[in-house]
């Protein structure tokens, strides 16, 4: 079985500050962790994804992850918020030894201030 | 290369009436997933085509939605009666491969309202 908390619905910040949304999960295997972004009346577009290789992964617009095995994290961050950086993110998982199906959290919505 | 479109982008019909939605794959992409957010939770999955066949549909929520996929290209999702628990946004996603840890491709959704 397979979940995911993301802890925060909504998270505000500044812009030009760093970013963190937060992320655990539970997987029976080894599992395959994604950040997916949505911003308004689009699709999903996946950030940046963990498949077993390095534990820091690194995505687009200067988003980055580290996959905390002990913790059992996937947190999202950024060094500096910029305004388009505004949306909703989900965290991800899927088991790569079990059902292929995806859970997704619930979202955490970015608000960035001027 | 064209992403995945769905249409209509918004629909409103009365309970008990039918609404049909529309996903178009990326072109090559022989996966499409059929998911749903119900205001205020998680996305759900609901069923997983492989070309034309349904490889997975544990998570149909009833009988009153069917799925197709006629000719393995563009895929339908057809509600019918709908009921108010169906309010929600319905995503599809495509992939070229299968499995847990190849990207999808999502939609922008069709949000269906049942009032």
């Amino acid at each position: 079985a397979q979940s995911v908390t993301q802890l925060d619905s909504h998270v505000s910040v500044s812009e030009g500050t760093p970013v963190l949304l937060r992320c655990n999960y539970s997987s029976s295997y080894s599992p395959s962790l994604f950040w997916y972004v949505q911003h308004p009346n689009k699709g999903l577009q996946l950030l940046l994804k963990y498949t077993s290789a390095a534990t820091l992964v690194k995505g687009i617009n200067g988003f980055e992850a580290e996959f905390k095995k002990s913790e059992t994290s996937f947190h999202l961050t950024k060094p500096s918020a910029h305004m388009s950086d505004a949306a909703e993110y989900f965290c991800v998982v899927s088991d790569l030894g079990g059902s292929y199906i995806p859970t997704f959290g619930r979202g955490t919505s970015l608000i960035v201030h001027p | 290369e064209a992403g995945v479109t769905q249409f209509p982008s918004h629909s409103v019909i009365e309970k008990g009436q039918t609404v049909t939605l529309r996903c178009d794959p990326i072109s090559g992409h022989d996966n499409l997933y059929w998911y749903r957010r119900v205001m205020g939770k998680e996305i759900k999955f609901l069923l997983h085509f492989v070309k034309e066949s349904k490889q997975d549909e544990s998570g149909m929520p009833n009988n009153r939605f069917l799925a197709e996929r006629t000719g393995g290209t563009y895929s339908t999702l057809k509600v019918q009666p709908a009921e108010l628990e169906d309010s929600g946004v319905y995503f599809c996603a495509s992939s070229r491969t299968s499995g847990s840890s190849y990207e999808q491709y999502f939609g922008p959704g069709t949000r269906l309202t049942v009032t």
